[in-house]
């Protein structure tokens, strides 16, 4: 299956705080990156898709200056959380859609579990 | 209004036993598909199965089988023979327009299934 990485893994800030989270895609290239959180014991809620070469699209209720999207290349998305608050506490996922591929094959990177203190 | 509903909040089987994990859903669209993923405490998304809404047979895949009716919307999950590692949280999701890879995954609420020795 596709192979997709996040960096980091883990990372705990202050609050005030911006933290950048890297997804990359290792084996192949993606045009199109999903970004998901998912609050601890809730289920995974879409945040908003970063687009190869425009602006990424965000879901209702997502503050577009507050998490920065930015799909730097075919195999590079970043998800920037600024000034990070305590409800921004979450576990961030990334998932490429299965561009070239069996159309089902929907695979996610690790996750980051941010906490801010 | 929810486009996938998984009542179980929580589910007990004992181990080797069967177990049917519920998953409902929503949608207008004629094509869609649906996933299985399994979530352990790592927090990594498994994919586990899929069903196009085309698909005649219902899927498996080795342990798992999907338990697909149209008519109902239900698109339910059987895992076959437990174990102990298949104590995590399930999640079920959709993809609206099956062959539209760049759509989005809905997913529903989860349930967290706990295998006893």
């Amino acid at each position: 299956g596709a192979v997709v990485s996040q960096h980091p893994s883990w990372v705990i800030c202050k609050s005030g705080t911006s933290v950048k989270i890297e997804c990359r895609s290792l084996d192949f290239q993606a045009t199109t990156m999903f970004w998901y959180r998912q609050f601890p014991k809730q289920s995974l809620m879409l945040m908003a898709t970063s687009n190869e070469g425009s602006k990424a699209t965000y879901e209702q209720g997502v503050e577009k200056d507050k998490f920065l999207i930015n799909h730097a290349s075919l195999t590079l998305s970043t998800l920037t959380v600024t000034s990070a608050h305590p409800e921004d506490s979450s576990f961030y996922i990334c998932s490429p859609p299965p561009s070239g591929r069996e159309y089902y094959e929907q695979f996610f990177g690790p996750g980051t579990r941010l906490t801010v203190l | 209004a929810q486009k996938i509903t998984q009542t179980q909040p929580g589910m007990f089987v004992q181990e080797k036993e069967a177990v049917t994990l519920d998953c409902t859903y929503d949608t207008s669209d004629p094509s869609y598909g649906l996933f299985w993923y399994k979530q352990p405490s790592s927090g990594e998304m498994i994919f586990l199965i899929y069903q196009g809404s085309y698909d005649q047979q219902n899927a498996t895949e080795g342990r798992y089988s999907l338990n697909f009716q149209k008519a109902r919307k239900s698109a339910n999950l059987v895992i076959s023979a437990s174990q102990l590692g298949d104590s995590a949280m399930y999640f079920c999701a959709m993809r609206e327009g099956v062959k539209n890879a760049g759509n989005m995954l809905t997913f529903g609420g989860g349930t967290r299934l706990m295998v006893k020795p």
